[in-house]
């Protein structure tokens, strides 16, 4: 299985500053047909089920503010929130979805 | 608007069974992938099983292989989780979730149902 490492495991950011999150996989999911990679970010708050924030590492889902970004390639992935807001209280998780079966960090809380 | 409505959690002992459903509106259920990923309280996401568009195809994980069965009515725009031999490993919330574009990216979730395995 490819295993997703994220850090740190929970940060404290100030309203309007920016939130830096890692996701390390334990093998490449850079897919070369495609030319990208298969990592996906999640964002869950609190009794609510996780919603689709970026896919292909960098591609916001419609509808997603563009504080949020996403960049990396390979197996190091990086997901910034910049000018923080209040509602970006959550956890944030990535997943692979190069290989069966498809795995998820461990999360990254987000707070104020 | 994508809705995906849960059902049919509840306790249940330690080798008994449930059947989950999901119901989906608001987008053509027959052309989509659908997959259940749970989660349990406090943990990551975990993805349990797979079903193709026209049910043809399931892949399950290897925690679940033999015991879960993933199976979907597109007449009535349902899928299901038939979970037999349940342990209390699999306490968690289940999510039914739709795959966009057949990538194994999860587009959009239900609210869940809770599974609580416990004697």
């Amino acid at each position: 299985d490819i295993v997703m490492t994220q850090s740190p495991d929970s940060l404290t950011v100030s309203l309007g500053e920016r939130a830096t999150i890692n996701c390390k996989s334990s093998q490449s999911v850079f897919y070369d047909f495609r030319k990208k990679s298969n990592l996906a970010w999640y964002q869950q708050k609190p009794g609510q089920p996780p919603k689709l924030l970026i896919y292909w590492a960098s591609t916001r889902e419609s509808g997603v503010p563009d504080r949020f970004s996403g960049s990396g390639s390979g197996t190091d992935f990086t997901l910034t929130i910049n000018s923080l807001q209040a509602e970006d209280v959550a956890i944030y998780y990535c997943q692979q979805y190069y290989d069966i079966p498809w795995t998820f960090g461990q999360g990254t809380k987000v707070e104020i | 608007e994508v809705q995906l409505v849960e059902s049919g959690g509840g306790s249940v002992q330690p080798g008994g069974s449930l059947r989950l459903s999901c119901t989906a509106s608001g987008f053509t259920f027959s052309s989509y992938w659908m997959h259940w990923v749970r989660q349990a309280p406090g943990r990551g996401p975990v993805w349990v099983s797979r079903i193709r568009s026209d049910g043809t195809t399931t892949t399950y994980a290897d925690s679940v292989k033999g015991r879960f069965t993933i199976s979907r009515d597109n007449a009535k725009s349902t899928l299901y989780l038939q979970m037999n031999s349940l342990r209390a490993e699999d306490t968690a919330f289940y999510y039914c979730t739709r795959d966009w574009d057949s990538t194994n990216v999860f587009d959009n979730w239900g609210q869940g149902t809770l599974v609580t395995v416990s004697s």
